[in-house]
This record gives structure tokens, sequence and C-alpha cells, in this order.
């Protein structure tokens, strides 16, 4: 079946500028996850939805990153007033449940705030 | 917070030889996942351990659950080149620093 697809694949944005980025988990799978990863380095953990609600959102850098998700199944993650330290990969996963489940992950958008 | 820090940063081996990564957590896990990212790629799953002491075994691959389950290896036996890339555990939602393998032709 389809995996997890995430979209735009690449995303050049102004300073200042808002961002819509879009993750379409794998059909069936609950649990649904954000991270960031800047060049070369970990994965940062932003979000947590299980289901439509997130119980965990306490990896958000800011006030400026929200995120939803609807239906149970796509989400979207909404970088507002865009910094050049947003610049890195967004990587979107899911997983059958909750986070004890291997995730899956998406190709991920690379962000660049010029 | 709970903290996960891998060692080495970075490994470079010679084909053939052998490759180890050490995860540590500040806190005790529920259980342990392994994923692999190649250059260029997303993290992909290899494995999850949850009982104590376990050892898990995929290939030339060897995956170990430390007793106190707050600690976790990897070892990879006679290295190839397509074993290249940053391989990472994860306990709950974080990731460890992950561990950088080069190998020389």
């Amino acid at each position: 079946g389809a995996g997890v697809s995430q979209s735009p694949s690449n995303k050049v944005t102004e300073k200042g500028k808002d961002v819509e980025l879009r993750c379409d988990p794998i059909s069936g799978h609950t649990a649904l996850y954000w991270y960031r990863q800047s060049l070369g380095q970990g994965l940062e953990f932003l979000i947590y939805f299980q289901g439509n609600s997130a119980p965990d959102k306490s990896g958000l850098p800011s006030d400026r990153f929200s995120a939803e998700r609807t239906g149970g199944s796509v989400s979207t993650l909404t970088i507002q007033r865009t910094q050049q330290e947003d610049s890195a990969v967004y990587l979107c996963a899911s997983s059958l449940r909750g986070a004890q489940y291997e995730q899956y992950f998406g190709p991920g958008t690379r962000l660049t705030v010029t | 917070g709970q903290q996960v820090m891998q060692i080495p940063q970075y490994q470079h081996v010679q084909e053939g030889e052998d490759f180890t990564t050490y995860c540590n957590s500040s806190t005790t896990l529920s259980n342990i996942q392994w994923y692999k990212q190649r250059p260029g790629g997303h993290p992909v799953f290899l494995i999850q351990l949850v009982k104590s002491g376990e050892v898990k075994k995929q290939k030339r691959l060897t995956f170990q659950f430390g007793e106190a389950k707050k600690n976790s290896s990897l070892h990879i036996t006679a290295t190839q080149t397509t074993d290249v890339g940053t391989y990472f555990c994860a306990g709950k939602l974080t990731f460890g620093t992950g561990t950088r393998l080069t190998i020389i032709p």
C-alpha cells in the first residue's frame, strides 16, 4: 500500500511569511508525528496526534508553530512569520496506534527560509 | 525531560570491520526502537526491543536492550558499503543523537 506522503517536497519562503506543510499518513494509522531535522542533526520531536487530538505538543518550539489533524487522517503543520532558524527538513511519521509501534516516515519537506 | 544520547557521533570503518553504536537514556524505557537513515533519505524502522536484557539478530545486525532498560546497543558484524547511514535509537517520542557510519571500501 501507499506509504506516508508529504507535500510540498521543497519549500522556499521569505522570512516573515507563513507556510503550511501537509502530511498524509498510511491509511488506518491512528498515530501521527511531526519531527524537525536540521542538516546533519538528529530528529527533534514537535508534536504527536492520536486520532485528531494532540496529547503531546511539548516539542513545538514557539507559538508560531501549530498543527492540526482532521478526520483522523491528513495533518498540516503551520509555521507563522517564518524565521531563518526554521530552515530544516520537516518529517512526518505515522504508526498503527501509539508510540510503542514502529513509525513509518514520509520523505520530508525541505523548508528554506531566505 | 527525557534525553537519549548515542556514542560515538561518527564512526569510520574499513569495509569488513565491525561497528557498534551505544544508546543511553536518562530514564527507564518501556521499549526501544532502532532506525536507519541513509544519506538523503528518511529514517526506516529496523527493530523494536521490549524486554529487559533482550537480544535480537537480523543477519549481521545484533541489537541488545540493557537489563535496566536504560541503554541499548547495535552491533554490525563485517560491515558492507550498504550499511552506510545514520543509526538512531528511539525511546517513546525521543530520538537519540544518532551515529553516522561511513565505510572505507
